[in-house]
């Protein structure tokens, strides 16, 4: 059964490093989105992404995150300065209808 | 704005029942969506309800009533696997879903 993949599943970072989250969607699905899960608290989305441009972002998606489909197949979230608050489950999501989930990379930066 | 209500924990024993009410108000309705999240996890998507009504997935059901603006899930034979936390979430009309806070089930032996 197809489904969507993260790489890395851990990342540790410094404060104010930049750091990529990658995914791989599910080859025939269109809708991509990035949430992120703060420990014990919900799933909050963080944008979303189809036809290679963004169509929806939240507050928290800040001028220092950014998307990319850079090849056609991987789908990429950019964190550009690294703050400590960003430290959090990433979790990458596409759609044909439901929504599945990737295995989430665990952010946690010092 | 959107907002979805859940209760936050709800223990029950091996082969019991248990049903996780969730309310919302949303500013457009586009269908009310279950997932469940082991922890460490990702969510995991279990069902959808469209239309007013009961879906039945093998053990799970979700029930719908849009004039309620309420759902359930209802977990039915519960196994010791099934402890996890169940969010309920709506889409808006581009897909983005927004997610209750989530009830932990605890089941015991």
């Amino acid at each position: 059964e197809p489904e969507v993949t993260q790489t890395p599943s851990h990342q540790v970072t410094q404060m104010g490093q930049e750091v990529i989250l990658r995914c791989v969607p599910i080859s025939n699905h269109l809708y991509f989105y990035w949430y992120r899960q703060i420990l014990g608290q919900k799933v909050e989305f963080l944008v979303s992404f189809y036809n290679n441009e963004i169509s929806e972002k939240s507050e928290i998606f800040d001028d220092q995150f950014s998307v990319e489909r850079p090849d056609g197949s991987n789908f990429t979230l950019k964190i550009r300065s690294t703050k400590l608050e960003d430290s959090a489950m990433y979790f990458c999501a596409t759609d044909d209808g439901a929504q599945y989930f990737g295995p989430g990379t665990r952010l946690l930066v010092l | 704005g959107q907002s979805l209500e859940q209760p936050s924990e709800v223990t029950a024993v091996e082969g019991a029942i248990v049903q996780i009410n969730c309310t919302y108000q949303t500013s457009g309705f586009y269908g009310l969506s279950w997932y469940q999240q082991h922890d460490g996890g990702a969510p995991t998507f279990l069902s959808y309800n469209g239309l007013d009504g009961l879906e039945e997935t093998g053990r799970f059901s979700s029930f719908l009533s849009r004039s309620d603006s309420y759902g359930y899930l209802l977990l039915q034979e519960l196994q010791m696997k099934d402890s996890a936390s169940y969010f309920c979430a709506v889409p808006d009309s581009w897909g983005k879903l927004q997610f209750g806070a989530g009830t932990q089930v605890v089941v015991t032996p």
